[in-house]
C-alpha cells in the first residue's frame, strides 16, 4: 500500500515569509497528526487531527501556524509569518483510529519537510 | 502522561545483542508501550508494542517486567543498518486518547 506522502521534501524561506505543507495519509487512516522535529531532538506532536475535527492542538502556536483537513483526508500545515527558530523538519503521520480493527494504533510517517528560515 | 526515561546514546558491535531500556515509573493501568525506530532524513517507524510480559516479532523483542514501571527493547545481532535512535512511548490506546510523547530518544551507534 501507498505510503503517507508530503510535499515539499524541502523548503528554504526568509523570516516573516508564508510557508505550506501538504501531506497526504494513508487511505482509510482517520487520524492524522503533524509534528515538528527540531535537529538532535525526538518530534513534537503539534496537532492531530480525528477525521475532520481536531482531537489535540495544544502544542500548535495558534498565532502563526494554521492547519486544516479538508474532507478528513488530505491536511496542510501553514506558518505566516516564519521565524528563525521555525526551522525543523515537518512530519506528518497518520493512523488507523481504535475502533476501525487496528489492534495497535501504529502511526505510519511520511519523509517530512525539511524547512530553513534564514 | 506518563513520562518516559531513556539512555541518550549506545554503542555496539555488529552481531551483538543491544538491549535498550526505557523508564517510565508513572505508567497507567491502560497504558501501552511502543518502541519506533528513525534514521536520518525519514520519518519514525514502528518497531514494536506491548503491555506486559514478553512480545516477540521478526525484528525485535520487548521485555516488561511484572511492575510495568520499565522496559527494555531487544535487538539480536545488531548490523550497521540498525544505527538509529530508538523512541520509547507509553500510552492510552484502547480508548482512542493515545497521547503521542516522544522523548529525545537513544541513539545506537553500532560499528563493524
Amino acid at each position: 500500500e501507498a505510503g503517507v506522502a508530503q510535499s515539499p521534501r524541502y523548503k528554504i524561506i526568509e523570516k516573516r515569509q508564508s510557508v505550506a505543507f501538504w501531506c497526504n495519509p494513508i487511505s482509510g487512516h482517520a487520524t492524522l497528526y503533524w509534528y515538528q522535529q527540531i535537529l538532535g531532538q525526538g518530534p513534537k506532536l503539534l496537532i492531530q487531527f480525528q477525521n475532520n475535527g481536531v482531537v489535540d492542538d495544544s502544542q500548535l502556536p495558534k498565532d502563526r501556524f494554521s492547519a486544516e483537513r479538508l474532507k478528513g483526508v488530505d491536511s496542510t500545515l501553514k506558518i505566516q509569518p516564519a521565524k528563525l527558530e521555525d526551522s525543523a523538519v515537518y512530519l506528518c503521520a497518520s493512523s488507523l483510529y481504535p475502533g476501525q480493527g487496528a489492534l495497535e494504533e501504529t502511526q505510519y510517517f511520511g519523509p517530512g519537510t525539511r524547512l530553513l528560515v534564514l | 502522561l506518563a513520562k518516559t526515561t531513556q539512555p541518550i546514546s549506545m554503542d555496539s558491535y555488529e552481531g551483538q545483542e543491544v538491549n535498550i531500556t526505557c523508564s517510565h515509573n508513572n505508567i497507567a493501568t491502560n497504558d501501552y508501550i511502543t518502541w519506533y525506530q528513525q534514521f536520518p532524513s525519514q520519518g519514525p517507524r514502528f518497531i514494536i508494542q506491548g503491555y506486559k510480559t514478553k512480545v516477540t516479532n521478526e525484528v525485535a523483542s520487548l521485555f516488561i517486567p511484572a511492575d510495568r514501571k520499565s522496559s527494555t527493547l531487544s535487538l539480536p545481532r545488531v548490523s550497521l543498518s540498525d544505527t538509529a535512535v530508538y523512541y520509547c512511548l507509553v500510552g492510552d490506546i484502547p480508548t482512542g486518547g493515545f497521547k503521542t510523547i516522544f522523548g529525545a530518544g537513544t541513539r545506537l551507534f553500532v560499528k563493524a
